[in-house]
């Protein structure tokens, strides 16, 4: 498997439900970032938490990590049908000069009104 | 503030001509980076500028790709000749002085080599 894996590949829920994504990655890492893209959009910033911390929330979303299990998982609460897309975590490793992000597959994510 | 912006937002040509890429990163980003993602394949690094120097370009998938940024404000990626696997999107990102800031990324370029 790939650094960034993203678990499930797709997921369907109804509007209002909760929905949850996990990320696998390898390496020892600086960060891990969350990005979701609307169909033919760009990648628009989620959230970064860094390898010290834990869990991190910003308004409905919730990303947790633990370095010791290399996993991530991002939950979306309350979901709306705005929150159909593809989500994308990229980890940006320890020692790799500059930052540079490795990209799992991503979760692309249904949310039917 | 105004995000990174990309042009074009689409770009067809035929197989062996040539393409230019133009990133402009939000103002004040020393860090600029590109990444593509072809048919049916993860996001993928190719390269980072810090100002005008390149810092690391070994995503760069070989010598037809041609990054600059003179200056350190925009860059361009230019594709010459461009060969059907080239198709894609190509996305810049940038962001602040620490190498493990958060990137920010543009729109990207839809890419279509015929």
């Amino acid at each position: 498997s790939q650094q960034g894996e993203e678990d499930p590949q797709a997921l369907s829920i109804q509007e209002g439900e909760n929905a949850t994504m996990n990320c696998s990655y390898k390496t020892s890492i600086n960060n891990l970032q969350w990005y979701r893209q609307n169909s033919g959009r760009g990648l628009v910033h989620l959230i970064l938490i860094r390898s010290n911390e834990r869990e991190k929330h910003s308004g409905r979303l919730r990303v947790t990590l633990d370095t010791s299990k290399k996993s991530s998982s991002l939950l979306i609460t309350a979901s709306r049908a705005a929150d159909t897309a593809s989500y994308f975590c990229a980890t940006g490793a320890i020692g790799a000069a500059g930052n540079k992000l490795t990209f799992g597959g991503g979760t692309r994510v249904l949310v039917k009104p | 503030e105004a995000g990174v912006t990309q042009f074009p937002s689409h770009s067809v040509i035929e197989k062996g001509q040539t393409v230019t890429l133009r990133c402009d990163p939000i103002s004040g980003h020393d860090n600029l980076y590109w990444y593509r993602r072809v048919m049916g394949k993860e996001i993928k690094f190719l390269l980072h500028f810090v100002k005008e120097s390149k810092q690391d370009e070994s995503g760069m998938p070989n010598n037809r790709f041609l990054a600059e940024r003179t200056g350190g404000t925009y860059s361009t990626l230019k594709v010459q000749p461009a060969e059907l696997e080239d198709s894609g999107v190509y996305f810049c990102a940038s962001s602040r002085d620490t190498s493990t800031d958060t990137q920010y990324f543009g729109p990207g370029t839809r890419l279509t080599v015929l």
